[in-house]
């Protein structure tokens, strides 16, 4: 059964710490990408990765943090220095960044909230 | 920087109505696609529009790509109490292959 998958569904932690977020794929997909979602602020990009090794930073990368080390895993780190890490975060993939047929995958999200 | 605006932001209506959600980029697409997001839940994809001036169909839903492949729009003829979610538009930019997303209309239907 493919799929994206994230985890935990809620995550609760208290300010100042760092939190990494899960995200795995068994579609075979080479590229992953992370978004936060914010009330009234649509979809926002935050890294993107087109190859194992290999990821680019979006529009709102700053006090965020990835890796991928593997080509069905991009898992996110949510540091400190992220000012306002509250968010719904959503995991994508698809087949390849740039082409025509790169229909997203989006794995059921996690909230996050930090207190 | 490159964004694709989307409105209305919000739209009530009432079940049976139709409704429309709109798509602006400022710069020319190679590509668009339309999501949905039901409340709770995570984006589902709904549909891709790659030509110039292409207009798709799936069964209620009517999808346009303009002929400068600046805008799209989304139409639903007589809305169903399912048809309750935000749409997104998504644009692949044709400077960087980046996929720029629009804010979201979200649809709520009167009963």
């Amino acid at each position: 059964d493919g799929g994206i998958t994230q985890s935990p569904k809620y995550l609760f932690r208290k300010e100042g710490q760092n939190v990494t977020l899960s995200c795995e794929q068994n579609l075979n997909h080479d590229a992953m990408y992370w978004y936060r979602q914010d009330p009234g602020q649509g979809l926002r990009l935050i890294y993107y990765s087109q190859i194992v090794n290999d990821f680019q930073k979006g529009d709102i990368a700053e006090g965020y943090s990835v890796s991928r080390e593997k080509k069905e895993s991009f898992p996110l780190t949510v540091t400190s220095a992220q000012k306002n890490p509250t968010a719904f975060y959503l995991c994508a993939s698809s087949i390849v960044i740039g082409d025509p047929s790169n229909e997203q995958f989006f794995g059921p999200g996690t909230r996050l909230t930090v207190l | 920087g490159q964004q694709v605006m989307q409105i209305p932001q919000y739209q009530h209506v009432q079940e049976g109505e139709d409704f429309t959600t709109y798509c602006n980029s400022s710069t020319t697409l190679s590509n668009i696609q339309w999501y949905k997001q039901r409340p709770g839940g995570h984006p589902v994809f709904l549909i891709q529009l790659v030509k110039s001036g292409e207009v798709k169909k799936q069964k209620r839903l009517t999808f346009q790509f303009g002929e400068a492949k600046k805008n799209s729009s989304l139409h639903i003829t007589a809305t169903q109490t399912t048809d309750v979610g935000t749409y997104f538009c998504a644009g692949l930019s044709n400077r960087d292959d980046k996929i720029i997303f629009g804010k979201g209309t979200r649809l709520h239907i009167l009963p």
